[in-house]
């Protein structure tokens, strides 16, 4: 059966701090990996990984991805209050599924 | 505006009853996917149609049904054989490409739906 794990399930973190957020994942005919952030309603699109060590960076939030370890993480440095959410990973494969872990909660405090 | 729309953004209905929930796209996506959220969980897939006249169950499937009629529509119906239907729902649409490019989803607003 496919699935996303992700770790921490939830973290507290001040202003200004970097954080780490990891996604591994088991499935069969892996396509791509896929970071979303949460706010309050519908998820919105961060980044797509499909190839390994290359890695994807928008602003303060980067993300890289290792499919021979199967895991893929997402850095934001310098947090904002604003980047309390929960981020979502989601994996895709070739039956056009898409499986999501069940997300971590941040919490940025000033 | 090309996006999702979903309908109503809250809904109230008695134990028993049958509801219908909207999901529109002029994102011209072939696929189409219903998803549900409980509290403090990711999202669970119900039901996906990858082209108009087709769809195919999720995960969690049961008690739950859906049509696919047109490209841009893809209403959920809750009937009352869902023992737990009290949810956060969400719709998203792909580009749906068999090999290739793979793509991203595009998530609407979400219904919350409330059954006491």
């Amino acid at each position: 059966e496919d699935k996303v794990v992700q770790s921490p399930l939830s973290l507290v973190v001040h202003e200004g701090d970097t954080v780490t957020l990891n996604c591994s994942y088991e499935v069969t005919n892996f396509r791509s990996l896929l970071w979303y952030k949460q706010e309050k309603k519908a998820p919105t699109f961060l980044f797509m990984l499909t190839s390994s060590g290359i890695e994807k960076k928008s602003g303060r939030l980067s993300s890289i991805l290792d499919k021979k370890e199967l895991f893929s993480i997402l850095n934001i440095t310098a947090t904002q209050t604003g980047d309390s959410a929960v981020y979502l990973c989601a994996v895709r494969n070739y039956g056009q599924n898409f499986v999501f872990g069940p997300g971590t909660r941040l919490s940025v405090l000033p | 505006d090309g996006g999702i729309t979903q309908s109503p953004k809250y809904l109230f209905r008695k134990e028993g009853q049958n509801v219908t929930l909207s999901c529109e796209q002029n994102l011209n996506h072939d696929a189409m996917y219903w998803y549900r959220q409980d509290p403090g969980q990711g999202l669970r897939l119900i039901y996906y149609s990858q082209i108009v006249n087709d769809f195919q169950k999720g995960d969690i499937a049961e008690g739950y049904s859906v049509s696919r009629e047109k490209k841009e529509s893809f209403p959920l119906t809750v009937t009352s054989a869902q023992k737990n239907p009290t949810a956060f729902y969400l719709c998203a649409s792909s580009i749906d490409s068999t090999t290739g490019s793979s793509y991203e989803q595009y998530f609407g607003p979400g219904t919350r739906l409330t059954v006491t």
